[in-house]
């Protein structure tokens, strides 16, 4: 069975600094997706940045940018310049589409909440 | 371009009940997919809709069923309601082309949520 875990139930930053979620996986496939989501106070799920596993290059979205380590099945997120609005719970996910067990349902860690400080 | 609406935006049962919840995907998506995040916890997935057939189906009990419709919104609906069903149900919609889409075309684009609380 594939699971995600992220270590790190809270962390703080302050304001413009640089942050990093941690997220680990176990799964025996090759190729899969994984995710990074932000819930809000406000509950909106939202889709930080996403990365296929045979991609060698780490994605990035703006201030959003992934290191993912395929042979560690790690894959953690940064946030640099961190903004108030950053505050959110932030959620690993994987997904593997290529198995007719799995699917393309996502598979989440249990979040780490982050809070930026002014 | 309207995104992933669910309906209704609260809501309270007591045990032994049943519940319908509601879904729209956003504009183009033909797969629905409900997931139920406990407080404090990660979302679990339920189950997934395309073509108006279950396609898969998580560790849920059969209390809980669905239907997706011609127009790919989809229902939930919960019966014999127990006070471990209290939680936020989130809906999230897909293009759902698997293998050949890669992740942007597999992505799932999530709904507010319908929290439910069983008294």
């Amino acid at each position: 069975a594939q699971t995600v875990t992220q270590s790190q139930p809270e962390m703080s930053v302050q304001e413009a600094e640089t942050v990093t979620l941690s997220c680990t996986y176990d799964t025996s496939e090759n190729n899969y997706y994984l995710f990074w989501y932000k819930q809000p106070p406000s509950r909106q799920m939202i889709l930080v940045i996403r990365q296929e596993a045979y991609k060698q290059q780490n994605a990035t979205e703006n201030r959003f940018s992934v290191n993912f380590q395929k042979a560690a099945k790690s894959f953690s997120l940064k946030i640099s310049d961190s903004q108030l609005g950053d505050t959110a719970m932030y959620f690993c996910a994987f997904m593997n589409p290529y198995s007719m067990e799995y699917g393309n349902k996502l598979v989440f860690g249990a979040g780490t909440i982050l809070r930026v400080k002014s | 371009d309207a995104g992933v609406t669910q309906s209704p935006t609260h809501l309270i049962k007591t045990r032994g009940q049943q519940v319908t919840l509601r879904c729209s995907p956003k504009s183009g998506h033909d797969t629905v997919s409900w997931y139920q995040q406990a407080l404090g916890q990660g979302p679990q997935f339920i189950f997934q809709y395309y073509e108006e057939e279950e396609r898969q189906r998580g560790n849920f009990p059969d209390r809980f069923s669905g239907h997706q419709f011609p127009n790919y919104s989809s229902e939930l609906n919960v019966n014999a309601l127990l006070l471990g069903d209290s939680a936020l149900y989130l809906c999230a919609s897909s293009l759902g082309r698997g293998v050949s889409g890669g992740a942007r075309y597999n992505e799932q684009f999530f709904g507010p949520g319908t929290r439910l609380t069983v008294l």
